[in-house]
């Protein structure tokens, strides 16, 4: 079975800083992919960045990258420059040809002015 | 939202009363699913679908019901609604081109008492 855990429950930063979110996962397969997601006080489930595991360079979007370590299995979210508008509950996910989600439990991140 | 539309948006629902969440997409893809989050546990999968016709169970089925009898709807059905129920419910699909990405409506928050 898969699992997805994110072992920081709550995280804060300062405006403008930078702060990473860490995820691990276990799996048997060797074709995956992993995703972060960004939930927002709306409740809205909003896709931060995406990484194909077959792919050795880390993903970018803006100012979200990932350090991706296979071996490792650790997948963890980079968040540079931080605004007032990261201020969200973020979720690391994965799966897997079949394209059904496992989660993690969640990391809530609070942006301090 | 990533053209998935849920309905309702919220609902107080009395205990042993019947249930059905909705929802409709407008790109015609094959595959549906349906999550439930709940606090400290992350976003878990109900059911799934992956084309017309065909349904499948999640991690945490019990006491819920999906049927997909064309492409574009997929309601969830509670038949007899109980408080652990209470729930913030999500609808999703993948990608249009990048089918192992999965995009969520805007969820149903369902509080049974």
């Amino acid at each position: 079975a898969q699992t997805v855990t994110q072992s920081q429950p709550e995280m804060s930063v300062q405006e403008a800083e930078t702060v990473t979110l860490s995820c691990t996962y276990d799996t048997s397969e060797s074709d995956y992919y992993l995703f972060w997601y960004k939930q927002p006080p709306s409740r809205q489930m909003i896709l931060v960045i995406r990484q194909e595991a077959y792919k050795q360079q880390n993903a970018t979007e803006n100012r979200f990258s990932v350090n991706f370590q296979k071996a490792a299995k650790s997948f963890s979210l980079k968040i540079s420059d931080s605004q007032l508008g990261d201020a969200a509950m973020y979720f690391c996910a994965f799966n897997f040809g079949n394209e059904k989600l496992t989660f993690g439990t969640g990391t809530r991140l609070t942006i301090i002015p | 939202i990533a053209g998935i539309t849920q309905a309702p948006t919220s609902q107080i629902l009395a205990a042993g009363r019947r249930m059905t969440l909705r929802c409709t997409q407008d790109m015609r893809h094959n595959a549906m699913y349906w999550y439930r989050q709940d606090l400290g546990l992350g976003l878990r999968l109900i059911h799934y679908s992956n084309t017309a016709g065909t349904t499948g169970k999640g991690e945490v089925p019990d006491g819920y019901s999906v049927s997909r009898a064309n492409t574009d709807d997929f309601p969830l059905t509670l038949a007899s609604a109980v408080p652990s129920q209470t729930s913030v419910y999500f609808c999703a699909k993948p990608g249009a081109y990048s089918g192992n990405t999965i995009y969520f409506g805007e969820g149903s928050w369902l509080t049974v008492v």
